[in-house]
């Protein structure tokens, strides 16, 4: 079956350092890929959707400067956080979508600590 | 074997009707277990968690089941808009093992 990789599981830095998370598709090519972000005991918020080889669409209120998506092959997207601050701290998930049928695969997730 | 595991469906019951489906997990470290409702390209949404002795929401049951590894979901008088996919969430060491989700169409 579909998996998505997503690395690293756990990241800790300190407050105006970058952070790049990865999503991979393992076993399919993934036109689209979905970035989430999920606080404490809240359901998963959309940040932005990539498609490959183009600019991603970003949710409202979601900087894109601030947070910059790469979807350079139909395998891989990265999500940088740049100049991280405590308020970034949160649960990040990628998902994939395959195929035509557009079912998603998620990632394990991303726990990020700003210090 | 995958880590979560799901019937990918879909399932088509009819309005009213009780439908219930399982998710298995091949880890018996797994600590903690949430359901997810997603509706078609919109991002997952927590239905809610899965305790040890079972609860209860509404129409709403979720159980666990840990000699056997798995959790299911019942749902009961079941509506229209109750059609959605469900997915399967694992937290184990702190990371979220998604299940790919079963599909449930619920009709007149």
């Amino acid at each position: 079956g579909a998996v998505v990789s997503q690395h690293p599981s756990w990241v800790i830095c300190k407050s105006g350092t970058s952070v790049k998370i990865e999503c991979r598709s393992l076993d399919f090519q993934a036109t689209t890929m979905f970035w989430y972000r999920q606080f404490p005991k809240q359901s998963l918020m959309l940040m932005a959707t990539s498609n490959e080889g183009s600019k991603a669409t970003y949710e409202q209120g979601v900087e894109k400067d601030k947070f910059l998506i790469n979807h350079a092959s139909l395998t891989l997207s990265t999500l940088t956080v740049t100049s991280a601050h405590p308020e970034d701290s949160s649960f990040y998930i990628c998902s994939a979508a395959q195929g035509l049928d557009e079912k998603l695969f998620f990632g394990s997730g991303t726990q990020l600590s700003v210090l | 074997r995958k880590e979560v595991e799901q019937d990918p469906g879909p399932f088509n019951v009819p309005e009213g009707a009780t439908v219930a489906f399982n998710c298995t997990y091949s880890n018996s470290a797994s600590q903690s277990f949430f359901w997810y409702r997603q509706d078609c390209r919109k991002e997952p949404k927590l239905l809610m968690s899965v305790y040890s002795s079972g609860n209860e929401d509404g129409r709403f049951t979720a159980q666990l089941n840990r000699a056997s590894q798995y959790i299911s979901l019942l749902i009961r008088d079941s509506k229209l808009s109750d059609s959605a996919t469900y997915l399967c969430v694992v937290n184990l060491n702190y990371q979220l093992i998604w299940g790919a989700g079963t599909k449930l169409i619920i009709k007149p």
